[in-house]
C-alpha cells in the first residue's frame, strides 16, 4: 500500500490554464505539506495543514490554493498556471511536529511543466 | 530561526571511495530532531535517520554512519565503499519541538563514478 498517494505524476500543460494534484495519506497523520523543488533542486515549503486546519502559508502566489477535505487529504490548485511554475510538487504528511516528532513520508512527485 | 546548511552542493567520488556529506545547523531550541533524506535520479524522497537532540550517539547502518555533534551543531553523513547506487542528492532537515515545519537544506548532489 502506498503511505503517501499523490496524482497525476506527470502534467503537461499550456500557460493560463487551472490544473490540480491531488495527494492522500493512509498513515493516520494530521500533518500534511505540500512542497515545491525547482530545477535546482531546492525544496520549498508551500503549504501545512494539520487536521484540516491551515498552519503554514509561506510566500505564495494567491494563485495556488491548497485544500484539505479531511485530514487524510490535502490537494493544490493552480490558476493561470505560469512558465515559473514548472518544477516537481511533492505532498508529504507527519505527526504534528513538536509532537513525537517522526518523519516525513513524501508521495512521489508530480511534474509539473507549464508550456 | 532554524537554518540547515550544506555547505557541498555537489561532490564526485570513484567507487569504493568513503564520503561524507556534511550538514550544519542553526536552532536556539534544545529539542530538536535531525533528518537525512536521500532522492535518487527517478525522483522520490527516501528517509534515511532521524535524530533527536538529546542522543548524540553516533549511528551506523551497514555502510552509512551519522556524526552527531551538538558542540559544532553538525550532523554528518559518511558513506563507506561508496558504490554507483549512492549517487543521489541527499538533503538533511531540522525540526525544532516548539515549530511546526522541516527545515531543509539545499542538498548534496552525490555523484560515483564506476
Amino acid at each position: 500500500d502506498t503511505a503517501v498517494s499523490q496524482t497525476p505524476k506527470y502534467l503537461v500543460t499550456q500557460m493560463g490554464n487551472d490544473k490540480s494534484i491531488k495527494c492522500e495519506q493512509n498513515l493516520g497523520h494530521d500533518t500534511m505539506y505540500w512542497y515545491k523543488q525547482d530545477s535546482k533542486k531546492f525544496l520549498k515549503i508551500m503549504f501545512s495543514y494539520n487536521n484540516k486546519e491551515l498552519i503554514i502559508n509561506e510566500t505564495v502566489p494567491n494563485r495556488f490554493s491548497p485544500k484539505s477535505p479531511d485530514k487524510a487529504h490535502l490537494n493544490l490548485h493552480i490558476n493561470s498556471l505560469e512558465l515559473g511554475d514548472s518544477a516537481v510538487y511533492f505532498c508529504a504528511s507527519s505527526l504534528l511536529p513538536g509532537l513525537n516528532t517522526g518523519e516525513l513520508f513524501f508521495g512521489e512527485g508530480s511534474r509539473l511543466t507549464v508550456l | 530561526a532554524q537554518k540547515v546548511t550544506q555547505a557541498q552542493t555537489e561532490i564526485s567520488v570513484v567507487e569504493k571511495e568513503d564520503v561524507t556529506l556534511d550538514c550544519v545547523y542553526e536552532t536556539r531550541d534544545t529539542t530538536y530532531y535531525l533528518f537525512w533524506y536521500k532522492q535518487p535520479p527517478s525522483g522520490e524522497l527516501v528517509f534515511l535517520i532521524r535524530r533527536n537532540s538529546f542522543d548524540e550517539q553516533n549511528e551506523i547502518s551497514g555502510r552509512y554512519s551519522w556524526n552527531f555533534q551538538k558542540s559544532t551543531s553538525s550532523f554528518n553523513f559518511t558513506i563507506t565503499a561508496s558504490q554507483v547506487v549512492d549517487s543521489a542528492v541527499y538533503f538533511c532537515a531540522l525540526v525544532v519541538n516548539t515549530g511546526n515545519q522541516f527545515y531543509f537544506g539545499t542538498g548534496t548532489s552525490l555523484t560515483v563514478i564506476p
